[in-house]
């Protein structure tokens, strides 16, 4: 049973670029999360996607999207990137949107230039 | 969600027990108490959940208050390993899974 990958685990963009992360559900999960985690902070939600819909969404702007695939891999973009989004994004798993445990990654490190 | 208060920080020594204590009082009838903890450089890993009684896992056993307003996660023999952030989390039953409530967490120092 393979975990939560996620990739690339760093990189580094300027300011208004776009980015992309991608996230690899833990097997058997049809549910994936998104979290922002600034340094020094706890992981803040952005949203939820269950079979390929989003379903639920914390305190971010529209320019955070995202995507869920039929193998219930998952996609984050960010558009017009801002300094303050530099932080690690998490990815975590669950089977179901109501389950008792989230599967986390070990993030992606982004760093606006 | 209702909100949880953690110290900032905790010392422990390997091979001693490690009492963790979060004040929730204004948690409803349905939030699940969770704890989740992150050691460094990594995603944060489950540890334990529950609602209204005490549990016992692997890894962890979460006592909890008899009205609720309080919980503790107890690691019975601390090693260095268990040195992370430790958070405590309520989510209602009838919540999105997905969507917890990260505070700042309480940070545990081991000593060896």
């Amino acid at each position: 049973e393979t975990g939560v990958t996620q990739s690339p685990t760093h990189l580094i963009k300027t300011r208004g670029q776009q980015v992309t992360l991608r996230c690899s559900s833990q097997s058997g999960h049809n549910t994936v999360s998104w979290y922002q985690q600034a340094l020094g902070q706890g992981p803040q939600f952005i949203f939820q996607y269950y079979r390929e819909e989003e379903n639920g969404r914390g305190n971010f702007p529209p320019r955070f999207s995202g995507l869920q695939f039929p193998n219930y891999s998952s996609e984050l973009n960010v558009n017009a990137l801002e300094l303050d989004d530099s932080a690690l994004y998490l990815c975590a798993s669950s089977q179901g949107v109501a389950s008792g445990e989230l599967f986390f990654g070990e993030g992606s490190r982004l760093t606006v230039l | 969600d209702a909100k949880t208060t953690q110290p900032n920080s905790m010392e422990s020594n390997e091979e001693e027990p490690v009492h963790l204590p979060c004040n929730h009082s204004t948690i409803s009838g349905t939030d699940y108490i969770h704890w989740y903890r992150q050691l460094p450089s990594q995603g944060p890993e489950y540890v334990i959940h529950g609602l209204t009684s005490n549990v016992n896992n692997r890894m962890a056993s979460l006592a909890i208050a008899e009205d609720r307003k309080s919980s503790t996660l107890i690691l019975h023999r601390a090693t260095l390993r268990d040195a992370a952030v430790y958070y405590c989390i309520l989510r209602d039953v009838g919540g999105s899974q997905g969507n917890l409530i990260f505070g700042k967490g309480t940070k545990l120092s081991v000593k060896p």
